[in-house]
């Protein structure tokens, strides 16, 4: 089965460079989340959107910004990297019309800021 | 914050059943009980969710307590690669429309040993 797609796996910029992260969610999932996980801490959620629309918006600092293009894939960009920006970024889809509403994440990016 | 309130570790012997408990004693009505789990660095990974009424499926049973307090997720027959970080979470049941995130709290960190 299909899943959550997110590239690149792995990205290395340095400090105050910009970053785009994407994912592709699995086919009818209508909202994608973002979630970011630093170095031992467990995953804080950072934005979602639903049908395109922003829906909640978490812990997700000013410079970054996010959206779903009309395909429902998704992109973070984040610019002026900071050194604490370097986490596993983990993009997750849903479809509001599944029996469980469960979140299908996928492998996640790795950002490491030099 | 998270809802919930798990041990931080735990330990299992391969082939046995592990009993992970939580802790929800703010939990509203309207709330269901999630457990998702993290194997090293992977994306989160949907279990179980549940009401009331005690559920099972082809990973795991998960037991509520009458007053919906508390939890136990039930692996029967722990293998090595069930070794994660496993997370209860408690959020609404969403049917249609814009759906919230999960909020990761400190989960319980299994090991399961030969």
């Amino acid at each position: 089965a299909a899943g959550v797609i997110q590239s690149p796996r792995h990205l290395i910029k340095e400090k105050r460079e910009t970053a785009t992260l994407k994912c592709y969610p699995i086919p009818r999932h209508d909202t994608v989340y973002w979630y970011q996980q630093g170095p031992g801490q467990d995953p804080q959620f950072l934005i979602s959107f639903y049908e395109k629309m922003q829906s909640d918006k978490g812990s997700i600092p000013d410079r970054f910004s996010a959206q779903q293009f009309s395909d429902y894939h998704s992109e973070l960009n984040m610019s002026s990297l900071e050194l604490g920006d370097s986490a596993l970024y983990f993009c997750a889809s849903s479809s509001n019309w599944a029996g469980t509403n469960e979140q299908f994440f996928g492998p996640g990016t790795r950002l490491t800021v030099l | 914050d998270a809802k919930t309130t798990q041990p931080p570790s735990m330990d299992c012997a391969e082939g046995r059943a592990a009993n992970l408990p939580c802790n929800h004693s703010t939990i509203s009505g309207n709330e269901y009980v999630y457990w998702y789990r993290q194997i090293h660095s992977q994306g989160p990974q949907y279990i179980i969710h549940g009401l009331k009424n005690n559920e099972t499926n082809e990973m795991a049973s998960l037991i509520i307590t009458e007053d919906r307090k508390s939890s136990t997720l039930i692996l029967p027959h722990a293998t090595l690669r069930d070794t994660a970080v496993y997370y209860c979470i408690v959020r609404p049941f969403v049917y249609g429309g814009s759906q919230g995130n999960l909020i990761f709290g400190k989960g319980t960190k299994l090991s399961v040993k030969p």
